[in-house]
């Protein structure tokens, strides 16, 4: 079935660094990703859908330019949280559609921790 | 945006019993997906209901879809304890094209009692 791999699934970075996070689609190519965020207790928000070879489309209120997502080939799209802060410690979960007749596929997430 | 609102936001049941999940949504829809999570941990998809379906059935359970209303059921029957964890349910929208992700509901938090 189609497995959509994410790394790494935990990070823990001082305030001001980047964190990049990769999502790749394993066994299809994923023209379109989505990135997710998920706060304790909370459910998912879309962050951002990542389109391969050309710009993200971010969801309202999500920072184009903290949030930076690349998806350079079919297989790999990347978010890298930039200059980060305490209060971007959450749950980031990416997933791929295989087509449009099969359900989506989710990453296992990645939890940063912001120190 | 959220659109999918969940009751009851937690459920605790014995083991054995039966568990409902409420789901309600806004806008048209192409299909409705439920999927469990476990603590921390990432999605597991369960099933996916078409918006022309009513109920469908895999294993232990049991989806409805109840488009006038903008709501579905989900039933976990005989419940076990590896059932619990969290149940989200997500709409992909009508009219997105196939590539605008999925809404999420608030979940239900879903704890069966051994």
């Amino acid at each position: 079935g189609a497995v959509v791999s994410q790394h790494p699934s935990r990070v823990i970075c001082k305030s001001g660094t980047s964190v990049k996070i990769e999502c790749r689609s394993l066994d299809f190519q994923a023209t379109t990703m989505f990135w997710y965020r998920q706060f304790p207790k909370q459910s998912l928000m879309l962050m951002a859908t990542s389109n391969e070879g050309s710009k993200a489309t971010y969801e309202q209120g999500v920072e184009k330019d903290k949030f930076l997502i690349n998806h350079a080939s079919l297989t790999l799209s990347t978010l890298t949280v930039t200059s980060a802060h305490p209060e971007d410690s959450s749950f980031y979960i990416c997933s791929a559609k295989r087509s449009a007749t099969i359900g989506y596929t989710f990453g296992s997430g990645t939890r940063l921790t912001v120190v | 945006s959220q659109q999918g609102e969940e009751d009851p936001q937690a459920l605790s049941i014995q083991e054995g019993e039966n568990a409902t999940m409420n789901c309600s949504y806004k806008t048209s829809i192409n299909n409705l997906q439920w999927y469990r999570q476990n603590s921390g941990r990432g999605l597991v998809h369960l099933i996916l209901i078409r918006s022309n379906e009513r109920e469908k059935h895999s294993g232990r359970l049991r989806v409805t879809l109840d488009t006038s209303k903008k709501s579905s059921s989900l039933l976990i029957t005989a419940s076990r304890a590896a059932d619990t964890a969290s149940y989200f349910c997500a709409t992909d929208e009508r009219g997105g094209g196939g590539a605008d992700g999925l809404t999420f509901g608030k979940g239900t938090h879903l704890i069966i009692q051994p």
